[in-house]
C-alpha cells in the first residue's frame, strides 16, 4: 500500500542553522505533497506544499524540493528561531476524484531549536 | 473568519460505548475529512465527504461511520469502542478537491478521545 517514509524523527539546531527534513514516498501516482507544523495541543497547519509540476518552491525560510524519478521530497527551513520548535509532517497523495482527499502522513519530526 | 472547529475537544469513554464527534467546516468549503492521530505518530485518513456523498474510506473497520449534514458539518461515529481506538480525532475541510489551485486541507484542533 501507499507509504510515506519520513527521516529524522527527531532534529536538534541551533538557533540561526538550517534545519532539513527529508521524506519517501512509494505510490509513484502521488502528485502533492504538503508540509505540515503541529505545534502542542493544536491541529496540523499547513506550512508550504508542492505540486508533481515543480521542482522547488520556496516562501520566505522555508523551501520544499520534489525529485519525482527517487520519489524523494524535502522541507528545507533556513535561519532557524526557536518558535520553529514543533512536529513537523510530510504527506503525499493522488490529488483525483476518485480518491478522494486522502493524505498519508509520515510519522512526523520533531524539530528543537535551542536558542 | 472561524477555521475548522471540532467538539468536544476531550473526552473520555469505556470500552464498548460509543461516540459522536463533530465537526464544521471553514465557511464555504464543501468538503470534509477525518483523520486518527495516535500518540507520537501520523494522522491517519479515516474517510472524507464531499457534497454530503462518502468519497473516501481508509483502512478502519466498520465500527467507525461518518456522515455530512446539508450544512456541510459532519460527524464521526465510532462504535464499540476499543482501547486502541484512544487517539486525536482530526477534522479537516478543504473547498473541494486538494493539490489543484489553491484548494489546501486545513485541519481543527481535534477532539481527543481516551477509552479506559
Amino acid at each position: 500500500g501507499e507509504n510515506v517514509e519520513q527521516h529524522p524523527s527527531t532534529l536538534s539546531v541551533q538557533e540561526g542553522d538550517s534545519a532539513v527534513i527529508k521524506c519517501t514516498y512509494s505510490d509513484s501516482a502521488s502528485n502533492y505533497f504538503p508540509w505540515y507544523k503541529q505545534e502542542l495541543g493544536k491541529g496540523p497547519q499547513l506550512i508550504i506544499d508542492i505540486r508533481s509540476n515543480v521542482g522547488e518552491k520556496k516562501d520566505q525560510r522555508i523551501a520544499v524540493t520534489l525529485n519525482k524519478t527517487a520519489k524523494h521530497f524535502s522541507l528545507h527551513i533556513t535561519e532557524t528561531q526557536p518558535e520553529d520548535s514543533a512536529v513537523y509532517f510530510c504527506a503525499a497523495s493522488r490529488a483525483a476524484m476518485e480518491y478522494g482527499n486522502k493524505l498519508v502522513f509520515g510519522a512526523g519530526t520533531i524539530l528543537r531549536v535551542k536558542s | 473568519d472561524a477555521g475548522v472547529t471540532q467538539s468536544p475537544t476531550h473526552l473520555i469513554k469505556t470500552r464498548g460505548q460509543h461516540v459522536t464527534l463533530r465537526c464544521s467546516p471553514i465557511s464555504g468549503h464543501k468538503s470534509v475529512s477525518w483523520y486518527q492521530q495516535v500518540l507520537g505518530q501520523g494522522p491517519q485518513f479515516i474517510f472524507q465527504y464531499y457534497e454530503k456523498e462518502e468519497r473516501g474510506r481508509g483502512n478502519f473497520p466498520d465500527r467507525f461511520s461518518a456522515r455530512q449534514f446539508p450544512n456541510y458539518s459532519s460527524e464521526l461515529n465510532v462504535n464499540a469502542l476499543l482501547l486502541g481506538d484512544s487517539a486525536l480525532y482530526l477534522c479537516a475541510s478543504s473547498v473541494g478537491l486538494i493539490g489543484s489551485g489553491a484548494n489546501v486541507l486545513t485541519f481543527g484542533a481535534g477532539s481527543r478521545l481516551t477509552v479506559l
